[in-house]
């Protein structure tokens, strides 16, 4: 099965500052990689997504790196705003199609 | 688009009834529907998936004849807590997939159930 895990259960960053939150994977045929945001008391909320075939992406002020030989993937989000602070998820799926989600990061941004 | 709309946002219920949550897709047909299960600062735990027309797969560990799942529609999911205890409360959460595959997966707002 999937085992998916997180580097830092906590962020804390200045607002303007650029973040980066790391997840690692352990299923070299995963294939799909979701990251979300889940703000408390909420669902979890779409941000951008990659493929296998892919090393990068980008969105409005995202990006998300993925590294195949080393299993991890990484979201950066450019300019961290008090907006951003909520948990950030990744979820990695493969041939299942079943996603499996990450322990989670919590983004802390100061104003 | 992509709208998932999850009803109730919450709920109180006393030991021993039954709860339903619904859980709808409502600018796209949704092939697949997942629901999970978080505790507080824990990551989603998923309890079943279902796909349109058959019957749930649910993870291992989940009790099929307790947390009762029908996906009748395209559109609509269900999950009923029956015989609910307070150990079962817990923040419930739908996602929808419009297409097959691997591809993204919308998420309901959540139901917070508390058992009393």
């Amino acid at each position: 099965g999937e085992s998916v895990g997180l580097h830092l259960p906590t962020l804390s960053v200045q607002e303007g500052d650029n973040s980066i939150i790391n997840c690692a994977y352990s299923n070299s045929a995963s294939d799909y990689f979701i990251w979300y945001k889940q703000e408390s008391g909420k669902g979890p909320q779409f941000i951008i997504d990659i493929r296998s075939n892919m090393d990068k992406r980008q969105g409005q002020r995202v990006t998300v790196l993925l590294n195949k030989t080393v299993k991890h993937l990484s979201l950066q989000i450019a300019a961290t705003q008090p907006g951003d602070s909520a948990v950030y998820f990744c979820a990695v799926s493969g041939g299942s199609y079943i996603p499996t989600f990450g322990r989670g990061t919590s983004l802390i941004v100061h104003p | 688009g992509a709208v998932v709309s999850q009803h109730p946002s919450w709920v109180i219920c006393k030991s021993g009834t039954s709860v339903k949550i619904e859980c709808r897709s409502l600018d796209f047909q949704a092939t697949t529907m997942f629901w999970y299960r978080q505790f507080p600062k824990q990551s989603l735990m998923l309890m079943a998936t279902s796909n349109e027309g058959s019957k749930a797969t649910y993870e291992q560990g989940v009790e099929k004849d307790k947390f009762l799942i029908n996906h009748a529609s395209l559109t609509l999911s269900t999950l009923t807590v029956t015989s609910a205890h307070p150990e079962d409360s817990s923040f419930y959460i739908c996602s929808a997939r419009g297409r097959t595959g691997n591809t993204e997966a919308f998420f309901g707002q959540g139901t917070r159930l508390t058992v009393v």
